[in-house]
């Protein structure tokens, strides 16, 4: 059975710029969570999302977005890059019914250079 | 507000031996605690749980303890190969409510193994 799929791998940005990650979850699994790495704050949650819906955000400026598809997909977007924006973001996913629905899967990541 | 806390940052542990790794939370709400295991350009690798009802749980050579009084948890890994060397996260959670896909992580505590 395949992983939760992330890409692109790497990219790199300038300030001001835009930048849209996205994410395959695993099959059957439809809450897909978005994550933050960096070095200074460890794994940071941004939101999670479930038939479409964002059902929990993090502590994050209005700049960091998201949204999923009807196959759930799901992609993040964040606008008006800043330096402080580079980082790891992580993708999970996880089946919301019974005993796992607290364990998350996560992708390999993207990361985002910010220059 | 540092909810989880990997008050080590690094351990160096003899192949053979044991492993123990340590996590401390503030948080009483919490009830579900999970270890993910981390190498370079990979994503978190879901390792072992344990549920606040319960004190202790074992997974072959990965065994959870968990002190509710004393808000603490552990990771012990017996015996230690050199393949376990990677970064070890805590994270935890509360089950229900509105924490949909929302773990909160320790900063991680880098375990090397040397042969």
């Amino acid at each position: 059975k395949a992983g939760v799929t992330q890409t692109p791998r790497y990219l790199i940005k300038t300030r001001g710029q835009q930048v849209t990650l996205s994410c395959s979850p695993i099959s059957g699994h439809r809450s897909v969570s978005w994550y933050q790495q960096t070095p200074g704050q460890g794994l940071q949650f941004l939101f999670e999302y479930f038939s479409e819906t964002q059902r929990n955000k993090g502590n994050f400026p209005g700049r960091f977005s998201g949204r999923q598809f009807s196959n759930s997909r799901s992609e993040m977007n964040v606008s008006t890059l800043e330096l402080g924006d580079s980082a790891l973001y992580l993708c999970a996913s996880s089946s919301p019914e019974g005993s796992g629905a607290n364990v998350l899967t996560f992708g390999a990541g993207s990361r985002l250079t910010v220059l | 507000d540092q909810q989880v806390k990997q008050n080590s940052p690094s351990l160096s542990v003899q192949e053979g031996r044991i492993s123990i790794l340590n996590c401390d939370y503030t948080n009483s709400m919490f009830d579900y605690f999970l270890w993910y295991k981390k190498y370079p350009a990979e994503g978190p690798t879901f390792l072992i749980s344990i549920s606040s009802i319960k004190d202790k749980n074992e997974d072959g050579r990965f065994t959870v303890f968990l002190n509710k009084s004393a808000k603490h948890l552990s990771l012990h890994i017996v015996p230690s190969q050199p393949g376990d060397s990677a970064v070890y996260f805590c994270a935890a959670t509360f089950r229900g409510g509105t924490s949909y896909g929302k773990l909160t992580f320790g900063q991680g505590t880098i375990l090397t193994v040397h042969p």
